[in-house]
């Protein structure tokens, strides 16, 4: 069963618009939400992360939302920028896993049009 | 800066061949990991080493194993492949404690014929 999932495969925005990127989870033991951004032959790059115990973390352009009573995360880039297509995989932990392990989704590729 | 250093970046192996596939962190990370990431269903976790001297399976482990071979190095072996095998693989490492985010590797591009 897919514990993490990202139910839009793609994603296509204009540049300088939000992109908004979501997230569902199954597990209600995860406790710790991370986003990673892959571009073409590279590997997953960390870009933001948050504690079940904030609703919101900021990090630049970046914000990531947490709703815990429906189980979804969301992440929102604003302004969006042609740099930022690449493909956007959402993934949770939880506290009693050892050595940090995790669970991805399926990811999303966005794509930024100028 | 390293980082994460995948061997090799493509393969091309023929069903029921063997082969390692070589990680080295520079990070004097504590945890590291391999995944494996096929069209469609993200990366899923095949072996992790929270500390030098374990591992322990993943969500997918059958067809593979693992050595860690000391604090930097983790290699992860197909004994005899199988054309269900082939994916890109990635070898991760984290700090392994508070919540430390895990560092990719570039990936290793695996075909089995």
């Amino acid at each position: 069963d897919q514990q993490v999932k990202q139910n839009s495969p793609s994603l296509s925005v204009q540049e300088g618009r939000i992109s908004i990127l979501n997230c569902d989870y199954t597990n209600s033991m995860f406790d710790y939400f991370l986003w990673y951004k892959k571009y073409p032959a590279e590997g997953p790059t960390f870009l933001i992360s948050i504690s079940s115990i904030k609703d919101k973390n900021e990090d630049g352009r970046f914000t990531v939302f947490l709703n815990k009573s429906a189980k979804h995360l969301s992440l929102h880039i604003v302004p969006s920028q042609p740099g930022d297509s690449a493909v956007y995989f959402c993934a949770a932990s939880a506290r009693e896993t050892s050595g940090s392990r995790l669970t991805f989704g399926e990811g999303t590729q966005l794509t930024v049009n100028p | 800066n390293a980082g994460v250093t995948q061997t090799p970046k493509f393969q091309v192996l023929k069903t029921g061949q063997s082969m390692t596939l070589q990680c080295a962190q520079d990070m004097n990370h504590n945890s590291m990991y391999w995944y494996r990431q096929d069209p469609g269903m993200g990366l899923r976790l095949i072996y992790y080493s929270a500390s030098e001297g374990t591992t322990d399976k993943g969500e997918v482990p059958n067809g593979y194993n693992v050595s860690r071979l000391n604090k930097r190095e983790f290699s992860l072996r197909l004994e005899s492949a199988a054309p269900s095998q082939t994916s890109v693989y990635f070898c991760a490492s984290s700090e392994g404690r508070d919540r430390q985010p895990q560092h990719f590797g570039d990936g290793t591009r695996l075909s089995i014929l």
